[in-house]
């Protein structure tokens, strides 16, 4: 079975120009979330979404970050402008939703993002 | 509020001793969840171990076992006779309904041949 596929890998870009992450979750996992991860830090929730609907998006910065799960698969995280502050890995899971609450998430690699 | 407290920042240790990593959490929740997740140098998260609050024995996988105690709010995690593919950051997690997870700050083990 497949795992968690991000892309790309890799993003070196100039500040105040837009960037956008793809993300498409294991096969079967109906909830997705993005997290950022800092450097010496572990990863923080962004926004996390149960099918199409944002369900806790309280930590995202709505004034520049955006994100969308248009099919209740795929989805993308946009950040327009981009600031230096932004460097970070940008990092996927997906899971399943079971009776009790949430199972395991599983998360894909990352994409690791440098704003000049 | 929960907190995840992972003191030890760095570990080093030479191929084949046995090595234990710290986690200390606070939660108000009586039902929880409990996380080890491996970050090799590829960056990908790598799912260890989830336990909830309910159950206390002790899990032992492979070379890998985890020390689980609600009395001192501990959940440590202990390799026995490392190796170099061990080598990476480890982070240790909880959450309330396994939605939301706080990790810790993790902890980068290396291991010298």
């Amino acid at each position: 079975e497949a795992g968690v596929v991000q892309s790309p890998r890799y993003k070196i870009i100039e500040k105040k120009q837009p960037v956008a992450f793809w993300c498409n979750p294991i096969s079967g996992h109906n909830t997705l979330y993005w997290y950022l991860q800092n450097l010496g830090q572990g990863p923080e929730l962004l926004i996390r979404y149960e099918n199409e609907e944002a369900v806790d998006d309280s930590q995202l910065p709505k004034d520049r970050f955006s994100a969308e799960r248009l099919k209740g698969v795929d989805s993308t995280l946009k950040i327009q402008p981009a600031e230096l502050g932004d460097s970070a890995v940008y990092l996927c899971a997906s899971s399943r939703q079971l009776a009790g609450g949430q199972d395991t998430q599983y998360f894909g690699p990352g994409t690791r993002l440098t704003v000049l | 509020a929960q907190k995840v407290t992972q003191a030890q920042t760095e570990i080093s240790v030479v191929e084949k001793e046995d090595v234990t990593l710290d986690c200390v959490y606070e939660t108000r929740d009586t039902t929880y969840y409990l996380f080890w997740y491996k970050q090799p140098p590829s960056g990908e998260l790598v799912f260890l171990i989830r336990r909830n609050s309910f159950d206390e024995q002790n899990e032992i996988s492979g070379r890998y076992s985890w020390n689980f105690q609600k009395s001192t709010s501990s959940f440590n995690f202990t390799i026995t006779a490392s190796q170099v593919v061990d080598s990476a950051v480890y982070f240790c997690a909880l959450s309330d309904s396994a939605s939301k997870i706080i990790f810790g700050s993790g902890t980068r083990l290396s291991i010298r041949p």
